[in-house]
């Protein structure tokens, strides 16, 4: 079964613009979250979809977004970048929402904000 | 607040010095515990859920254990291929999860 998928791997963008990150769940999958990874902050819930929902959020400004389709792929969104948004970005999927399914994860996108 | 803290921060072991590594949480409601071993420049990989104190999970030099307030992962007899940042997370009943800085583990041949 082909693992978490994630489009694209590596992303240059200047301060002010904005982008938009691509994932694509293990097949049977339907719940979505994504995460930013940072050496000094770790890694951090960014935020969780199921059935196109969103069921959860972290902490993060509202300049983080995100969708989930009605095929479970997702999509998040980053406008007026900042310098401090430079960091690894994961999807994770797992089966379900209400349960401990285990999440697993794609190999993340590198965004680099210049 | 759940929380999440990991020790060390770093772990130089030579090949065959086994260690543990330790994972202390507090957490709302614990849903469930879990390790993931992340290399350089990719996502983490899964290597165990633990629900309950008590509860042990063994897969091939790793072994996991849970406890009310931490867990632990036993690397016996370690190989260079075990160097790797390892994620120690906690899934609470309002279904959030929440890392742990990790634990740098270097194993030298």
């Amino acid at each position: 079964k082909a693992g978490v998928t994630q489009t694209p791997r590596y992303l240059i963008k200047t301060r002010g613009q904005q982008v938009t990150l691509s994932c694509s769940p293990i097949s049977g999958h339907r719940s979505v979250s994504w995460y930013q990874q940072t050496p000094g902050q770790g890694l951090q819930f960014l935020f969780e979809y199921f059935s196109e929902t969103q069921r959860n959020k972290g902490n993060f400004p509202g300049r983080f977004s995100g969708r989930q389709f009605s095929n479970s792929r997702s999509e998040m969104n980053v406008s007026t970048l900042e310098l401090g948004d430079s960091a690894l970005y994961l999807c994770a999927s797992r089966t379900g929402y209400s349960s401990t399914d285990t999440q697993y994860f794609g190999p993340g996108t590198r965004l680099t904000v210049l | 607040e759940d929380q999440v803290t990991q020790s060390p921060e770093a772990l130089r072991l030579q090949e065959g010095e086994s260690s543990s590594l330790n994972c202390s949480y507090t957490v709302s409601g614990l849903r469930g515990l879990f390790w993931y071993r992340q290399d350089p420049g990719k996502g983490p990989e899964f290597l165990f859920t633990l629900y309950s104190a008590g509860e042990e999970k063994e897969k091939e030099r790793l072994k996991a254990t849970l406890t009310k307030k931490e867990s632990f992962l036993h690397i016996t007899a370690p190989k260079p291929e075990d160097s790797a940042t390892y994620l120690c997370a906690v899934q609470n009943y309002g279904q959030n999860f929440v890392f742990g800085p990790g634990t740098r583990l270097s194993v030298l041949p």
